[in-house]
């Protein structure tokens, strides 16, 4: 069975510069969840997805950041203009149901590393 | 948010000897969970226990959770040079995961 797949897995680009990241989950999978986590951190979340809705998008940078999941299976996640503190690796998770109260087994995909110069 | 905390941030110690890590938190849980970091790699969930246990065993891994003092435990035993990774707890609250900062063990040989 094929994991979570991201792409890239490494992007440079200057401050100001646009930036999209892709992310296919295991198939099945109703959630998605988009990660960000900086050196010696753990993830943070920025927004989870229950098949193409948005459920928690509480910590996702709105003025900056966005999200798609079309279709309640692979997902975009853009930063535009990118600025130096979001170098960081941005991960992305699936898992196959959400249930209530209960969060279950999160499969991550290999994430990809952004650097802002 | 991280409200997780983690200790120590950092342990080393030699292959064959045992591996103890220990995870707090603030709020009320459904269950809680251990992963596992090789570096520059995505995070692999090692063992979830739910908050009606106290212990629960995987191979060479053994949690244990207390929910009267927020906190649990991985122990990880006779340790390999392959167990070098970083490992994180997340506690499963209110339709979230909060995480830790994460525990980096190294494995001496």
């Amino acid at each position: 069975e094929a994991g979570v797949v991201q792409s890239p897995r490494y992007k440079i680009i200057e401050k100001k510069q646009p930036v999209a990241f892709w992310c296919n989950p295991i198939s099945g999978h109703n959630t998605l969840y988009w990660y960000r986590q900086n050196l010696g951190q753990g993830p943070e979340l920025l927004i989870r997805y229950e098949n193409e809705e948005a459920v928690d998008d509480s910590q996702l940078p709105k003025d900056r950041f966005s999200a798609e999941r079309l279709k309640g299976v692979d997902s975009t996640l853009k930063i535009q203009p990118a600025e130096l503190g979001d170098s960081a690796v941005y991960l992305c998770a699936s898992s196959p149901v959400f249930r209530p109260g209960n969060t279950g087994e999160l499969f991550f995909g290999e994430g990809s590393r952004l650097t802002v110069l | 948010s991280q409200q997780g905390e983690e200790d120590p941030q950092a342990l080393s110690i030699q292959e064959g000897e045992n591996a103890t890590m220990n995870c707090s938190y603030k709020t009320s849980i459904n269950n809680l969970q251990w992963y596992r970091q090789n570096s520059g790699r995505g995070l692999v969930h090692l063992i979830l226990i739910r908050s009606n246990e106290r212990e629960k065993h995987s191979g060479r891994l053994r949690v244990t959770l207390d929910t009267s003092k927020k906190s649990s435990s991985l122990l990880i035993t006779a340790s390999r040079a392959a167990d070098t990774a970083s490992y994180f707890c997340a506690a499963d609250s209110n339709y979230q995961l909060i995480w830790g900062a994460g525990t980096k063990l190294i494995i001496k040989p």
